[in-house]
């Protein structure tokens, strides 16, 4: 089976940019969840999608919004960058209801200058 | 959201040492699970805990789930080098990590 693909696996942009993160969730999978993580520290929930929809919330801003597709694929979208944003992006993929653990990606690592 | 607060932060030993970890919350999980993160990867999930009181075993890692199901321990015998990295857990109640401990295992 495969695993979480992300891509890009590197990004630089400017502050004020737009950026687009992909995420192919794990075969058999239908839950995908998004986290971003400073350097040292420990990942912070972004936000969860089942169904298409998004299904739970981190405390993150209006500008980070997401997108899961029919495949169970995912985009992470954030607006009006801020250096702040510079930081690891992981997406994680599950099976809704199941306890084994999310299986995660890579993440893209995006600097924002 | 449930916090989960993770100690040490830091934490450096010689090889061969025995080390424990923990994680602790205010709240009660229907269960927990910990992740090992390397540099430059995601978290791998090594274990989850559902029973309170339950005990697993991982080679040479113990993970412990408290009898209340609010807290957590990770127990390493006989640390190699390749247990460095950050160790993490989250609550499955809704995925939230905490801060992870940086374990750093010297030759």
């Amino acid at each position: 089976e495969t695993g979480v693909t992300q891509s890009p696996t590197h990004l630089i942009k400017t502050r004020g940019q737009q950026v687009t993160l992909r995420c192919s969730s794990q075969s058999g999978h239908n839950t995908v969840s998004w986290y971003q993580q400073a350097l040292g520290q420990g990942p912070q929930f972004i936000f969860q999608y089942y169904r298409e929809e998004e299904n739970g919330r981190g405390n993150f801003p209006p500008r980070f919004s997401g997108l899961q597709f029919p495949n169970y694929s995912s985009e992470l979208n954030v607006n009006a960058l801020e250096l702040d944003d510079s930081a690891l992006y992981l997406c994680a993929s599950t099976l809704w209801g199941m306890f084994g653990g999310y299986t995660f990606g890579s993440g893209t690592r995006l600097t924002v200058v | 959201t449930q916090l989960l607060e993770q100690s040490p932060q830091f934490l450096s030993i010689q090889e061969g040492e025995n080390l424990t970890v923990y994680c602790n919350s205010s709240s009660v999980f229907s269960s927990l699970q910990w992740y090992r993160q390397e540099p430059g990867e995601g978290p791998v999930l090594l274990v989850t805990v559902v029973t309170g009181g339950e005990v697993k075993k991982l080679k040479r890692l113990t993970f412990q789930f408290g009898d209340a199901r609010k807290d957590s321990s990770l127990h390493i015998t006989a640390a190699q080098t390749g247990d460095t990295g950050l160790y993490l857990c989250a609550g499955a109640n809704d995925m939230r990590f905490g801060a992870g401990t940086r374990l750093t295992v010297k030759p």
